[in-house]
């Protein structure tokens, strides 16, 4: 079953904590992507990555940090640098030209 | 830069009623816009793709170079159409893509 996977579902981080979230793709897509979404704010970029071994700062990168060591996988660091990391994180891929797949995303709570 | 605008974001209509979401955007380049559909608890997902000319559950997108614009329409609500809509376009950078999201609009459709 091909598809896009976030993981966990619910995170919860006390103040001063890094925190990884995973994001794995089967689709053999090329891209992959970061986005926050907050409510009535849509969804703003975070990181991407074109190729393995390559990425670029999206919008709002501040706090954040990724890797992508292989194709499959785009996990994310929300560093203790982030000062409003409660938020929704949504994963996606694409393949080029086509396209995006979203996964179901990450809630991350500070608590 | 490249801007992605929707002016409401909560629409009600009636059951039966037309639909309009507008989408405004602006870009230097030659745009390739999408319309993407969150229905509650679920991931986000495309609708329709500008350079498909596609309907996708009754739903149609032009694009009005003109006016800068890829409004949204259905000619009769149904309840299953509440869901939030959020419009992207995607930009190009040498080989690179991104998507830029509007801040969406939630449709309601009551009875």
């Amino acid at each position: 079953d091909g598809g896009i996977t976030q993981s966990p579902k619910y995170l919860f981080r006390k103040e001063g904590q890094n925190v990884t979230l995973s994001c794995e793709q089967n689709l053999n897509h090329d891209a992959m992507y970061w986005y926050r979404q907050d409510p009535g704010q849509g969804l703003r970029l975070i990181y991407y990555s074109q190729i393995v071994n390559d990425f670029q700062k999206g919008d709002i990168a501040e706090g954040y940090s990724v890797s992508r060591e292989k194709k499959e996988s785009f996990p994310l660091t929300v560093t203790s640098a982030q000062k409003n990391p409660t938020a929704f994180y949504l994963c996606a891929s694409r393949y080029r030209g086509g396209g995006y797949t979203f996964g179901s995303g990450t809630r991350l709570t500070v608590v | 830069a490249q801007r992605v605008t929707q002016p409401e974001k909560l629409l009600s209509v009636f059951k039966g009623a037309p639909v309009e979401l507008k989408c405004n955007y602006s870009y230097s380049g030659s745009p390739e816009l999408f319309w993407y559909v969150q229905y509650s608890r679920q991931r986000l997902q495309l609708l329709l793709r500008h350079i498909s000319r596609e309907s996708i559950k009754g739903f149609t997108a032009d694009l009005n170079k003109g006016e800068t614009s890829f409004h949204l329409k259905k000619p009769f609500a149904q309840e299953e159409d509440s869901a939030m809509y959020y419009c992207a376009l995607c930009d190009y950078t040498g080989t690179a893509s991104k998507l830029t999201f509007g801040t969406g609009t939630r449709l309601q459709v009551t009875l």
